[in-house]
């Protein structure tokens, strides 16, 4: 079975500093997911990774993939309030099935 | 446009007693449809995937199963609920000929007392 992994999980950060939140795979896949929870709510996506070396950014969120060394890092800039939410990393396996990171808990602080 | 319908937003249901949650899909044909689970403050677990009717697959041995009888339908159910089939329960569903997306449903907070 895929396992997918997240560090860490829990984060409590200030606003303005920077962070990283890493997800690491077990298995082969070229093809890496990020979603933001918040509380009570279903999941938005947020990035899709398609190819070793791929980095998308979106506001104050970057995330790239390492389809290599099985790693996909989510780095977040200058944090803000809006950001607090839980966020999951994604693989899916060679039949489409997705396995999810066990989340990162982010809150800021003013 | 595609939209995934879950329902009900929240349930609360004694032990022992049976469960029926149904996620429908609308605007596209033949989606492969998922069942996860999120227990309190826990990741999420895929616990029922379909590729198409009639045919169900399960990731882990439980007291829930899955039954798609129509193509855009997918129902999650129990006969007998335990404690610890208390969660967040969320539908999914891709196009069978695109496998980048996935949308979600808005999901259903169980909690069996």
């Amino acid at each position: 079975e895929l396992k997918v992994e997240q560090n860490p999980l829990f984060l409590s950060m200030q606003e303005g500093k920077n962070y990283t939140i890493y997800c690491n795979y077990s298995t082969t896949s070229d093809r890496l997911y990020w979603y933001r929870q918040d509380p009570g709510k279903s999941l938005e996506s947020l990035f899709v990774l398609l190819s070793n070396g791929a980095v998308k950014q979106e506001g104050r969120l970057m995330a790239s993939l390492d389809t290599k060394a099985r790693l996909s890092t989510l780095h977040i800039t200058a944090a803000v309030h809006d950001l607090s939410a839980t966020y999951f990393c994604a693989v899916p396996n060679t039949g489409n099935q997705f396995y999810f990171g066990t989340g990162t808990s982010l809150t800021v602080i003013p | 446009s595609q939209t995934i319908h879950q329902w009900p937003a929240t349930l609360v249901q004694p032990v022992g007693s049976p469960l029926s949650l149904e996620c429908t899909v609308e605007g596209t044909s033949n989606p492969n449809l998922y069942w996860y689970r999120q227990a309190a403050g826990r990741g999420l677990q895929l616990l029922f995937y379909s590729v198409g009717i009639g045919q169900i697959s399960s990731e882990v041995p439980q007291n829930l199963s899955a039954s798609r009888p129509q193509d855009r339908q997918f129902i999650l159910s129990s006969k007998k609920l335990l404690l610890s089939d208390s969660g967040f329960y969320l539908c999914a569903w891709r196009r069978h000929d695109r496998p980048v997306e996935y949308t979600f449903g808005s999901g259903t907070r169980l909690t069996v007392v």
